[in-house]
């Protein structure tokens, strides 16, 4: 079982929908993450949040909005995608200061029709 | 920029047989890590390594750092099928949160 809950587990939607992926971890940990992940090639980092701040943003298009409501979750919300948005959206958590590795959640299957 | 380069891409082993995956990158970091993919899964973290000459060891996995060369290998002593899976390497940045740039990964398929 992953301590790193991601919902939903997939998604199908089209691109005028608007729509959210949320996560959530009671680990404590204070660093926050989300990762785009295409079939066959690493997890591409989208944001970083520290302590509930947005530390990175890897110039991702607007159309993918994040947001940190508390120290135990994060949500990503999509409006306006385009087909090639379509990929496995990983969200993870590490503590902070720390070189302790990050923990990922299952993800969310994203298809964009 | 921090570039990390895996290799093999792909391998092919038979059980009971051994090899390495090599992690190579760019610029200077004391923070490497090794983690599992199973297909349509999460990733899993196997190994932490933060110094010079760091080894680590779990079941038939053994990671080690070598951070003068910028290199960490992943070594697998007589494969078995469970270890079937797709293995990244990350190296860590000093920035806000802890980027981590990943390696493309490795394809590991072990043949009866």
């Amino acid at each position: 079982d992953t301590e790193v809950t991601q919902t939903p587990k997939h998604l199908v939607m089209g691109m005028t929908n608007k729509k959210s992926l949320k996560c959530e971890q009671h680990m404590g940990h204070r660093a926050m993450y989300w990762y785009k992940q295409k079939a066959k090639k690493p997890p591409e980092l989208m944001f970083v949040y520290s302590y509930e701040k947005l530390s990175i943003n890897e110039s991702v298009p607007s159309r993918f909005s994040p947001e940190c409501p508390n120290s135990s979750l994060l949500n990503l919300h999509l409006h306006a995608l385009q087909p090639e948005d379509s990929a496995l959206y990983l969200c993870a958590s590490s503590p902070l200061p720390s070189n302790q590795p990050q923990h990922f959640g299952d993800g969310t299957r994203l298809s964009i029709l | 920029e921090l570039k990390v380069e895996q290799n093999p891409l792909f391998l092919s082993m038979q059980e009971e047989k051994n090899y390495t995956i090599y992690c190579n990158y760019s610029t200077t970091s004391d923070r490497l890590y090794w983690y599992r993919q199973d297909p349509g899964k999460s990733l899993e973290s196997l190994f932490v390594l933060l110094s010079n000459g760091a080894v680590k060891q779990e079941g038939r996995l053994m990671a080690s750092l070598d951070t003068k060369a910028r290199l960490s290998t992943l070594h697998i002593t007589a494969a078995v099928h469970d270890l079937s899976a797709t293995y990244f390497c990350a190296v860590g940045e000093e920035t806000s949160g802890s980027r981590l740039t990943f390696g493309e990964g490795t394809q590991l398929t072990v043949n009866p």
